[in-house]
């Protein structure tokens, strides 16, 4: 079973527009992953949140994380063509363990 | 670093068939994951090995399932007498311990086809 549940299920934007999509899990965690897969491919790291992160940018991608509410949410500015793909949120319950994944955003960046 | 490899990237077997498939790990990381992901959902936890032990196997590991890294290098995973629900993504994920706080490095992944 997934640990959550990712909203919106898919997200269809513009080239340039932004696109944000949030996470929820349902136990503790020791962090907070966020992964991208191209249709058929494996997944790549995109960021990581420690549980005492609030916010954490790297380059497009802003990612938050309220443990209060047991939410993250994930932002990507300025959207490309090549930002096409989904989108997934693990958690781990300690560093090294096991990933927790939700069911994923497809999103479509059109050009 | 080479990242991590999978073979095959495909197999086709009919059910009933025994399957093996093969991952490799980037090569100073002593943990390995498997994962399985169906069409239109998030991986799924199988089991993860650290160096030779194998140290958590998933319930969805059902008796037709088994995983070995026999030197702490290399991991097999096989699929005794296929069924169709077995058709699906097999991921396999490694990472350094006490590297990066839990960052995985995914391979391309075996695509399972049960007919």
């Amino acid at each position: 079973s997934q640990q959550g549940e990712e909203d919106p299920q898919a997200l269809s934007i513009q080239e340039g527009e932004n696109a944000t999509m949030n996470c929820s899990y349902k136990t503790s965690i020791n962090n907070l992953q966020w992964y991208r897969q191209n249709s058929g491919r494996g997944l790549v790291h995109l960021i990581l949140i420690r549980s005492n992160e609030r916010e954490k940018h790297s380059g497009r991608l802003r990612v938050t994380l309220d443990t209060s509410k047991k939410s993250s949410s994930l932002l990507i500015t300025a959207s490309r063509a090549a930002d096409t793909a989904s989108y997934f949120c693990a958690t781990s319950k300690a560093a090294g363990n096991k990933l927790t994944f939700g069911g994923g955003t497809r999103v479509l960046v059109k050009p | 670093d080479t990242g991590v490899s999978q073979d095959p990237r495909h197999k086709i077997t009919k059910r009933g068939q025994n399957v093996t498939f093969r991952c490799d790990p980037i090569s100073e990381h002593n943990r390995l994951y498997w994962y399985r992901q169906t069409l239109g959902q998030g991986p799924e936890f199988l089991t993860y090995f650290q160096n030779e032990a194998q140290l958590e196997k998933s319930r969805l590991l059902s008796d037709r399932f088994s995983a070995e890294r026999p030197k702490g290098s290399f991991s097999t995973l096989e699929i005794q007498r296929t069924e169709q629900g077995d058709s699906a993504m097999y991921l396999c994920a490694s990472s350094p311990s006490g590297g990066q706080e839990g960052r995985q490095y995914f391979g391309p992944g075996t695509r399972l086809t049960v007919t």
